[in-house]
């Protein structure tokens, strides 16, 4: 158990729809990452969020958005939902958010949610 | 540019063989490597990690891997595999101010003979 926490584990829903996708962090973690995971595109970097502020972006598309909240909790949103967006997204959190340290820069992952668009 | 190449899609080997899965990189820089594992319906897991000092890394569940600079390989070992071990393996390059500056190879498929 990475102690990180993704919930739902899987999702299916209508294309055109809209779906939020939740993770909590290692505790004590400040940095929160998102990824998609295809098989044609394999593991991506979409989004970075430390202490609540966006850190760093990937190639995450317009009709996604995400945040993260005071409690460090943070939210995937994605609309708009095309085929193409079905995928495994991943949360990952990590003790530096970029600024170096004794931590490193690994990351821990969740299960993920896996996401079928119909 | 920053790339990393796991050239075997698909690896499958005896229980009780050894194994070995590759990794070549192109870094700009002094590189973290890292290999991850992620067995069916899970996420990913760190098995090791090299920053800098002894080029030969142990990890967990047995693994360890060595950095060969000369070779810009970080190849994953393992003496004597186990049922248990078939899942997809990743190797991944990055930036030590950063973990969103990971780069994550297309992985490695392994599965276990019976």
């Amino acid at each position: 158990d990475s102690g990180v926490t993704q919930t739902p584990k899987h999702l299916i829903t209508a294309t055109g729809q809209r779906v939020t996708l939740r993770c909590s962090p290692r505790s004590g973690d400040l940095s929160v990452y998102w990824y998609q995971q295809s098989l044609d595109q394999g593991l991506q970097f979409l989004i970075q969020y430390y202490n609540g502020e966006e850190r760093a972006k990937g190639n995450i598309l317009e009709r996604f958005s995400a945040q993260q909240f005071p409690d460090l909790h943070s939210e995937l949103n994605l609309s708009s939902l095309e085929l193409g967006d079905s995928a495994l997204y991943f949360c990952a959190s990590s003790a530096n958010g970029g600024t170096g340290g004794v931590f490193g820069p690994e990351a821990f992952f969740g299960q993920g949610t896996r996401l079928t668009v119909v | 540019a920053q790339s990393v190449t796991q050239p075997d899609i698909h690896i499958t080997v005896s229980e009780g063989a050894s194994l070995e899965l590759r990794c070549n990189y192109s870094y700009g820089a002094t590189p973290y490597l890292f290999w991850y594992v992620q067995s069916p319906g899970q996420g990913l897991q760190l098995l090791l990690k090299y920053f800098s000092g002894d080029t030969l890394v142990q990890g967990i569940k047995g693994f360890e891997a060595e950095f060969k600079r000369s070779q810009s390989s970080f190849n994953l070992r393992k003496p004597s595999v186990h049922w248990s071990d078939a899942a997809e393996y990743f190797c991944a390059v990055g930036a030590h101010s950063s973990a969103s500056k990971i780069i994550f190879g297309s992985g490695t498929r392994l599965s276990i003979r019976p």
